[in-house]
């Protein structure tokens, strides 16, 4: 089982739509990192949060820390085709700093 | 660019084979790790190396081995190569083995297909 689980595993929305990307733990996390992937490529680190409740945004992507610092939603408004790719979110665990990757979820907007 | 290099981008070769990839982390990086991506799964953690020492395994093979070198690149060697090794290996780096943050930086991958 992940110790980190990403939800859902698969989406595919038309362009314009929102949508909301989570992931889940048991474990508390001193920070959790979102990172995205296109094809072919590494991950680019997106952002970190580190406090309970933090909110980030980037553009049209909000980010947010679970108050428990269990677990971190993704949130993009108005998706673009641009914003296609895998969105991968790891977190560093409070008990002994170890990064711990979820599984990732795929996205394709289509235009 | 995230500043972390590795070669060759592209490798091709036969079952039973030996193959070595290189990547050169960030520049004052010193912590690198592997990671492996089968199509259309997510990264699996291989093995971490800080300043010339290993310090994290994951899911590493015994066929599989890295080092990292005084200059800080490291090496990753795969052999007895099998059919299921095809697969993008990514070595990311960052400055430090541990702590809050720990962000890492992507390199472009290696892609493995073995025939």
């Amino acid at each position: 089982t992940q110790l980190l689980e990403q939800s859902p595993q698969f989406l595919s929305i038309q362009e314009g739509e929102n949508l909301t990307v989570y992931c889940n733990s048991s474990s508390v996390f001193s920070s959790l990192q979102w990172y995205r992937q296109e094809p072919g490529e590494g991950p680019v680190l997106l952002v970190t949060v580190v406090t309970g409740g933090e909110v980030k945004k980037l553009k049209r992507l909000t980010f947010q820390f679970g108050d428990a610092r269990k677990d971190s939603s993704l949130h993009i408004t108005a998706a673009q085709p641009g914003d296609t790719g895998l969105y991968l979110c790891a977190g560093i665990m409070d008990s002994n700093y170890q990064l711990i990757w979820g599984a990732g979820t795929k996205l394709i907007i289509k235009p | 660019d995230s500043g972390v290099t590795q070669t060759p981008k592209h490798l091709i070769t036969a079952t039973g084979q030996r193959v070595t990839l290189r990547c050169s982390p960030r520049s004052g990086d010193l912590s690198v790790y592997w990671y492996q991506q089968s199509l259309d799964q997510g990264l699996q953690f291989l093995i971490q190396y800080y300043n010339g020492e290993e310090r994290a395994k994951g899911n590493i093979l015994e066929r599989f081995s890295a080092q990292q070198f005084p200059d800080l690149h490291s090496e990753l060697n795969l052999s007895s190569l099998e059919l299921g090794d095809s697969a993008l290996y990514f070595c990311a780096s960052s400055v430090a083995t541990s702590g809050t943050h720990n962000e890492q930086f992507f390199g472009p991958g290696t892609r493995l297909t073995v025939l």
